[in-house]
């Protein structure tokens, strides 16, 4: 069975205190797998797509890699505006337009 | 550019009632999605399209039903509503397989 689990639930920061969010995956043949933001009563918003094994992308404090069997969100000296949930999602090979979500990690930045 | 959007924000429905949500995209996308988001369970599919006529099932589709006549609108209903679908809805949009879904602000549905 396809899953996704995202360490830890909940993260609280020093403001400019670095650390990293974990996102394990077990699926069939992986597609993609996509980090979002969700800030509370909006829409997930994107942030990366990431396609194989070895893969990094950044945007400004936020980098995003790429194992077989995990990827990470590293944040780099945090602002209080990152606070908000992260979700990890990915797309299995024979699952059509399907996400399987995480459940998420809460960040909380503080000044 | 408007991206996805979901109509009604909020809604409150009594048991049994029916109702349809609304989601319309402007980018010409052919995959649409409906997700709900419920406390300590993550986003789960409901229904998806991959392009206009074509409909299937996700991960929790019963009580809802789906149809897609136009590329721009994805309206999901729900024929008797009861109070396990209490949700925040969600409507999604991608250009193709492996491409970023981009999804709207949601629906907060409370079934009484």
């Amino acid at each position: 069975e396809d899953q996704v689990t995202q360490s830890p639930e909940a993260l609280r920061l020093q403001e400019g205190e670095s650390s990293s969010l974990n996102c394990s995956y077990t699926v069939s043949g992986l597609r993609g797998l996509f980090w979002y933001r969700q800030d509370p009563g909006k829409g997930p918003e994107f942030l990366f797509t990431l396609y194989s094994a070895g893969e990094e992308k950044e945007k400004e404090r936020l980098k995003a890699t790429l194992t077989k069997k995990e990827s990470f969100l590293h944040i780099t000296a945090p602002k209080p505006e990152d606070s908000a949930t992260y979700l990890c999602a990915v797309q299995a090979d024979q699952a059509g337009t399907a996400l399987i979500f995480g459940k998420g990690t809460t960040l909380s930045v503080s000044s | 550019n408007a991206g996805v959007t979901q109509t009604p924000k909020f809604q409150v429905l009594k048991t049994g009632q029916s109702m349809t949500l609304q989601c319309a995209q402007d980018m010409n996308h052919e995959y649409m999605s409906w997700y709900r988001q419920d406390p300590g369970m993550g986003l789960r599919l409901i229904h998806y399209s991959v392009g206009a006529g074509i409909t299937d099932q996700g991960e929790v589709p019963n009580g809802y039903n789906v149809s897609r006549s136009t590329t721009e609108d994805f309206p999901l209903r729900l024929l008797s509503a009861a109070p396990s679908q209490t949700s925040v809805y969600f409507c999604a949009s991608s250009y193709g397989l492996a491409q970023p879904q981009h999804f709207g602000d949601g629906t907060r549905l409370s079934i009484l």
